[in-house]
């Protein structure tokens, strides 16, 4: 069973260093979403792509974050000088675009603490 | 401005109690998803509804969207502690669009 792969998992880093995540989604997934949560609240939605073009971005997006998805599978969400207030989970998401309304399936997220 | 409003935010109850969650926004959505994360784990889809009106049936959960396609709610019946979680619901304005969640309502369920 291939679902949406994410890692690393848990990323403990210093401010000011950059942290990269990477996403696997669901093979034959066109559609590939980042959010970011934190504790106790929902995710908030950060960008997401159909196939390697990035179709929106959330002005949470900050242009310390960029996302690419370059060959329309896997995505790296790269965080450049990070800050305490990045701490969160980084959730990946993926869906077929045509056939099956709106379920998108979860990763399982990377956590990111910012010390 | 919080587009899907939860409510209760925190419940706690006994087991064997009922409850019920509402998602309340003054959009129209064309579908909501209700999701249930563990801590340290993604959200888990437990349902879609698409059509104003709908109810579906998990098992002992029951899922109602509104009529006007504008809320939902999840009622649970005879809690279980395995219920405990954050349950989320997520809307997409259009078909295809990003889903926008709310904050999540947080149940534990003691025995």
């Amino acid at each position: 069973d291939t679902g949406v792969s994410q890692n690393p998992r848990h990323k403990i880093t210093k401010r000011g260093q950059n942290v990269t995540f990477r996403c696997d989604p669901i093979s034959e997934h066109n559609r590939l979403y980042w959010y970011r949560q934190t504790l106790g609240q929902g995710p908030e939605f950060l960008t997401y792509f159909q196939n390697e073009a990035q179709l929106e971005k959330s002005r949470l997006l900050s242009d310390r974050f960029s996302a690419e998805r370059p060959k329309g599978s896997f995505s790296t969400l790269e965080i450049q000088r990070t800050e305490q207030g990045d701490s969160a989970m980084y959730l990946c998401a993926s869906r077929q675009a045509e056939g099956s309304g709106n379920t998108i399936y979860f990763g399982e997220g990377s956590w990111l603490t910012v010390v | 401005t919080q587009l899907l409003e939860q409510s209760p935010q925190f419940l706690s109850i006994q087991e064997g109690e009922n409850l019920t969650v509402y998602c309340n926004s003054s959009s129209v959505f064309s579908s909501l998803q209700w999701y249930r994360q563990e801590p340290g784990e993604g959200p888990v889809l437990l349902v879609t509804v698409v059509t104003g009106g709908e109810v579906k049936k998990l098992k002992r959960l029951t899922f109602q969207f509104g009529d006007a396609r504008k809320d939902s709610s999840l009622h649970i019946t005879a809690a279980q502690p395995g219920d405990t979680g954050l349950y989320l619901c997520a809307g997409a304005k259009q078909a295809g669009t990003a889903l926008i969640f709310g904050k999540g309502t947080t149940l534990s369920v003691s025995s």
